[in-house]
């Protein structure tokens, strides 16, 4: 089992669509969450941090499920601007060491 | 302030040639990365750097060394080129442990290697 799977689409939505993917880690010490968006032949960027009690940053919205171990990212009144690649990544850190690992990343395509 | 610069932007290289790649960053940050990029493989650390003078292996080592003499810059160093290096490098950094978003990582624009 790979550390962290995504689905990697694509994900076809109509503009003002709400899409959601969604994201599962296998390790259960990792400690921090985050969504990064990735635009063709870019670098990654980071779209937001995931907290455990949720977090919303305008028309998106992080959830965390620790018991699940899963991390979800929720789209709202998709853009065409929103067509992108978006990676999750999940930190453990533990004895001074820190790892990241990215998932392979969820492309979506928002349609006119 | 430009953040997490690369150079080169892109190169190709002969089977068997050596090059570095230089990451610098203006950000005062502890933590720096190596990752590569292939498709349907995602982001695979290489190596990393913990502080100046200081590197560790990631998950994908082998072919690559790197060097961290100045906090400011970490330098990745192919020996030996081969066409499995063909791929996208990103560098990354982040702050300190123990700072507030020590591990939000700010990347680097890429640099395209391919190898003949």
């Amino acid at each position: 089992r790979k550390e962290v799977e995504q689905d990697p689409g694509p994900f076809n939505v109509p503009e003002g669509a709400t899409v959601a993917f969604n994201c599962t880690y296998s390790n259960s010490a990792s400690q921090s969450f985050f969504w990064y968006r990735q635009d063709c032949r870019k670098e990654p960027k980071l779209l937001m941090s995931v907290y455990s009690s949720g977090n919303e940053d305008g028309r998106f919205t992080a959830q965390l499920n620790r018991a699940s171990q899963y991390i979800s990212l929720l789209i709202r009144d998709s853009k065409l601007s929103d067509s992108a690649t978006y990676l999750c990544a999940v930190n453990y850190q533990g004895g001074g060491y820190q790892k990241v690992t990215f998932g392979t990343g969820t492309k979506l395509q928002v349609i006119p | 302030n430009a953040g997490v610069t690369q150079t080169p932007k892109f190169r190709v290289l002969k089977t068997g040639q050596s090059m570095t790649l230089l990451c610098a960053q203006d950000m005062n940050h502890e933590y720096m990365y190596w990752y590569r990029q292939d498709p349907g493989m995602g982001l695979r650390l290489i190596h990393y750097s913990v502080g100046e003078g200081t590197t560790a292996k990631g998950e994908v080592p082998d072919g690559y060394n790197v060097s961290r003499l100045k906090k400011q810059n970490f330098l990745l160093g192919l020996e030996s080129a081969a066409p499995s290096q063909t791929s996208v490098y990103f560098c990354a950094s982040s702050r300190r442990k123990g700072t507030t978003s020590y591990n939000e990582q700010f990347f680097g624009p890429g640099t395209r290697l391919t190898v003949l």
